[in-house]
Order: C-alpha cells, then sequence, then structure tokens
C-alpha cells in the first residue's frame, strides 16, 4: 500500500529538548515536503527536498532542521523546541511538485512544546 | 503565503444536499488540485485539473477551473455524513504545494 508514515503521531515536550519526527515514504518519490498547520493560517511548508542530499527552505523554516540521507526518509529536527512550534506538522511526497502529480500525506503528528 | 482562498469558511448542509465550495488564486497555475482533510488527520487527494481544462468530474464531486478569472469550484453531489470534512484547493508553485485556509464542510443527518 502507498503510504507516507510519520511518527510519532502524538508528542508532548519541553522547551529546549532536542526532538526528531521521522516521516518515511514508500513510493519512490523524488519529492518530499513539511508543512505546519495552525488555525486561521492553513498549511504552510518549512522545508522540502527535490531528492537526496537536496534540501531547500519554504516559508517558515526558522527553528527546524532536515536532511535527506536517503530516498525514503525525510526527518524532522526541533534542535531547540519553543512553544512557538506547538503545530499539527504533515510530512507529504510526490513525483514531481510541478508535475500532474498529486501529493501523499502523513496523518500528521501533533507536537505541543511546554 | 497562501496562494489560494476557499470561501467560504465553513458551510453546513443536510445529507442528500450539494455542496459548493470556492478556490480563488493568485498567479498561473498548471494545476489545482482538491484535497480533503478529516479532523486532524492528513490530507487526501481529490481530484486534479489542469489549467486546459473547465471542468472535471470524479464520482459524486465535479470541479472546474475558471482561469480568467483565477478560481475553481468543487461540487459534492448528494452529500453523505462521511463527506465531513476540510476542503483545500492547492497549486503548484515553486516547489511547493500552496494551499488555501480551506472550506470546513459539516453534513447533518
Amino acid at each position: 500500500e502507498a503510504q507516507v508514515t510519520q511518527n510519532p503521531r502524538y508528542l508532548i515536550t519541553v522547551t529546549g529538548k532536542k526532538l526528531t519526527v521521522t516521516c518515511s515514504q514508500n513510493m519512490n518519490h523524488e519529492y518530499m515536503s513539511w508543512y505546519r498547520q495552525d488555525p486561521g493560517l492553513g498549511l504552510r511548508q518549512i522545508y522540502y527536498s527535490m531528492n537526496v542530499e537536496v534540501t531547500d527552505k519554504g516559508d517558515v523554516p526558522e527553528g527546524y532542521k532536515v536532511s535527506r540521507k536517503e530516498k525514503r526518509n525525510f526527518p524532522l529536527i526541533l534542535e531547540s523546541p519553543s512553544p512557538n512550534q506547538t503545530s499539527l506538522y504533515f510530512c507529504a511526497s510526490s513525483h514531481i511538485i510541478r508535475g500532474d502529480t498529486e501529493a501523499f500525506f502523513g496523518q500528521g503528528t501533533r507536537l505541543t512544546v511546554v | 503565503s497562501q496562494q489560494g482562498e476557499e470561501d467560504p469558511q465553513a458551510l453546513s448542509i443536510q445529507e442528500g444536499e450539494n455542496a459548493t465550495m470556492n478556490c480563488s488564486y493568485k498567479t498561473s497555475i498548471n494545476n489545482l488540485q482538491w484535497y480533503r482533510q478529516n479532523s486532524g488527520r492528513g490530507l487526501v487527494h481529490l481530484i486534479l485539473i489542469r489549467s486546459n481544462e473547465r471542468e472535471k468530474h470524479s464520482g459524486r464531486l465535479r470541479v472546474t477551473l475558471d482561469t480568467s478569472k483565477k478560481s475553481s469550484s468543487l461540487l459534492i453531489t448528494a452529500s453523505r455524513a462521511a463527506d465531513t470534512a476540510s476542503y483545500f484547493c492547492a497549486t503548484p508553485n515553486d516547489y511547493k504545494l500552496s494551499f488555501g485556509a480551506g472550506t470546513t464542510v459539516t453534513v447533518r443527518a
């Protein structure tokens, strides 16, 4: 089954404690991306990756890091989380973002930073 | 930055009625996509319409696109309780999908 898997689904952490949210896709997609979703603000892109070892900033990259060492994995790293990073996070993948292809989304990670 | 803006923000309808929501966007597009999000869960792709298409159907979904007005509409016919969700239009540009704020649809039994 084609899917994007995020872990964990729910996470409560304290300010400053480094965390990683994992994302894995099984569709051999080149393109992967992280979004955060906040009430009234919709989905905003954090980082994206066009392929292995190719990553770039999205609209709201501050406070986040990513890496793409393997095609299937695209972890999101919060080195020093702060309460304003409390949000619902989604990982997405697709073949190419500009073509007529759909994006597949993970189930989301609800992060609370206290 | 948001590329698409959905209207209305929220919609409540009776089961069996049709639901119509609109999306306006700002820049030229290759295609426009609609996604559904059930409460707190991941987005699911519903339908894609290319810039050279004016209308597209998929099951109970009908999408129109007017590139001259930079707008699209999504019609869900004969709604069911399971259609209760948020619906987003999205346009691919600059290596990302840009989403609107979404329309929340509630289907009452």
